[in-house]
């Protein structure tokens, strides 16, 4: 079955960066469009950034494009998120997802279960 | 960047009841790039509808989504128990964006 399991969180001071990590399992990884989406406690859901399934193209929200940076390395079936120059307003539950492609539309298919990345000195 | 805006806030309703969320676009959006989720506390939302009217596998038949151009409805039919959560309508055709949720709460 589809797994996408995330890992890298924890408490960062502020100025500092941090690389999440997804490791995906069950799926054949490098035909699939990944994303990044995250939620501030208490908060509604914030998209952040996807990348194609061959990692050529990358596709940013415009208040993170700078900071944030997604890469992918299909050889060990692994999506990654840089963020750098944290600050109090990332801290959030970051969860991977997969474009589920065609079959629906290009809508998110599967997330992960997040990883909690709190901002705080 | 196109906003999202769903109504209402809260919705109480009681088990067997019809549940209607609204979803209202800044600017028209291709019903194709339109989606809808379901999150639980402590979980990672769930894709229920997507092209704004297609059930993901699995979902059951009571959940139904419509709409075109900026305006968007999901509807829960004949509300179970386990259906009290908060939904999050989602467009993605162009810089993705999600609506702010609605919750469904028990009257």
């Amino acid at each position: 079955q589809v797994q996408l399991v995330e890992s890298g969180g924890g408490v960062v001071q502020p100025g500092r960066s941090l690389r999440l990590s997804c490791a995906a399992s069950g799926f054949t990884f490098n035909m699939y469009d990944m994303q990044w989406v995250r939620q501030a406690p208490g908060k509604g859901l914030q998209w952040l950034t996807s990348i194609s399934h061959d990692g050529n193209n990358k596709d940013y929200a415009e208040s993170v494009r700078g900071r944030f940076t997604i890469s992918r390395d299909n050889s060990i079936q692994t999506l990654y998120l840089q963020i750098s120059s944290l600050t109090n307003e990332d801290t959030a539950v970051y969860y991977c997802a997969r474009d589920g492609g065609v079959h629906v539309a290009g809508a998110i298919d599967y997330w992960g279960q997040g990883t909690l990345v709190t901002v705080s000195s | 960047e196109t906003v999202l805006t769903q109504s209402p806030g809260t919705l109480s309703l009681s088990p067997g009841e019809r549940a209607t969320l609204s979803c209202r676009a800044s600017q028209s959006v291709r019903s194709i790039y339109v989606a809808w989720y379901q999150q639980k506390p402590g979980q990672a939302p769930r894709l229920l509808i997507y092209g704004a009217s297609g059930r993901a596998t699995g979902i059951p038949d009571r959940f139904s989504g419509s709409g075109s151009g900026t305006d968007f409805t999901l509807t829960i039919n004949r509300l179970e128990p386990e259906d009290f959560a908060v939904y999050y309508c989602h467009q993605y055709g162009s810089s993705p964006t999600f609506g702010q949720g609605t919750k469904v709460e028990i009257k």
